[in-house]
């Protein structure tokens, strides 16, 4: 596609519950990366795919947070057991190779009542 | 922990002056630099990058590279009310895949 795609836009859940976020990156870029920005708090690192290697999920908060990446292409980040410190900007990226400028989606915006 | 350190601002300049934002990061590794603008409510969009020492002049931007000094900053010349945004520092170590970015300066453009 055009841009990088991301769904829902927004997401309203209940503590406890888990929620699925997906990205579809830009087309033939093999890097994808997932971060969170919280009310008037920078971007926060959460996992990235690099082509077929192992992601790198050292920004992963804990264990709740996991995601995969489907043929290199689509990723889906899930929270299990919603808790309210979750509600954050969810955006996700994608770069052409490596150590590239970022195209950002436009984000889910997940709220946890 | 590596870091990237911006002035949070606001930062507040007339219309048609020069805005100067800096950065400056802690891992000598580092090898990418970028400017992102994100505007209130929207994602961040990639308005420069450097990769050298030096200047890197793009329209009305001009991206700053120093790496002894571990400094990188952003001049917006022709200062426009459009301009304004909160301008996010980003920058790629050697070691790790993804950037880093710090938590931004807000540029507020007066008319």
């Amino acid at each position: 596609g055009a841009g990088v795609s991301q769904s829902p836009s927004n997401k309203v859940t209940e503590k406890g519950k888990d929620v699925e976020l997906r990205c579809d990156p830009i087309s033939g870029h093999t890097a994808l990366y997932w971060y969170r920005q919280s009310l008037g708090q920078g971007l926060e690192f959460l996992i990235y795919f690099q082509g077929n290697s192992a992601p790198d999920k050292s920004g992963l908060p804990s264990d709740r947070f996991s995601a995969e990446r489907t043929g290199g292409s689509v990723s889906t980040l899930t929270i299990q057991r919603t808790q309210q410190e979750d509600s954050a900007v969810y955006l996700c990226a994608s770069s052409p190779h490596w150590g590239d400028g970022y195209t950002f989606g436009s984000g889910t915006r997940l709220t946890v009542v | 922990q590596k870091e990237v350190e911006q002035n949070s601002g606001p930062l507040s300049v007339p219309e048609g002056a020069i805005a100067s934002l800096n950065c400056t990061y802690s891992d000598r590794g580092s090898q990418s630099f970028f400017w992102y603008r994100q505007y209130s409510g929207k994602s961040p969009e990639l308005i420069m990058s450097i990769y050298s020492n030096g200047d890197k002049e793009d329209g009305r931007f001009t991206a700053q590279l120093n790496k002894a000094s571990q400094y990188v900053s952003l001049l917006i010349r022709d200062s426009q009310p459009s301009d304004s945004a909160t301008y996010l520092c980003a920058v790629n170590s050697g070691s790790q895949g993804n950037l880093i970015f710090g938590k931004g300066t807000k540029l507020s453009v007066k008319p």
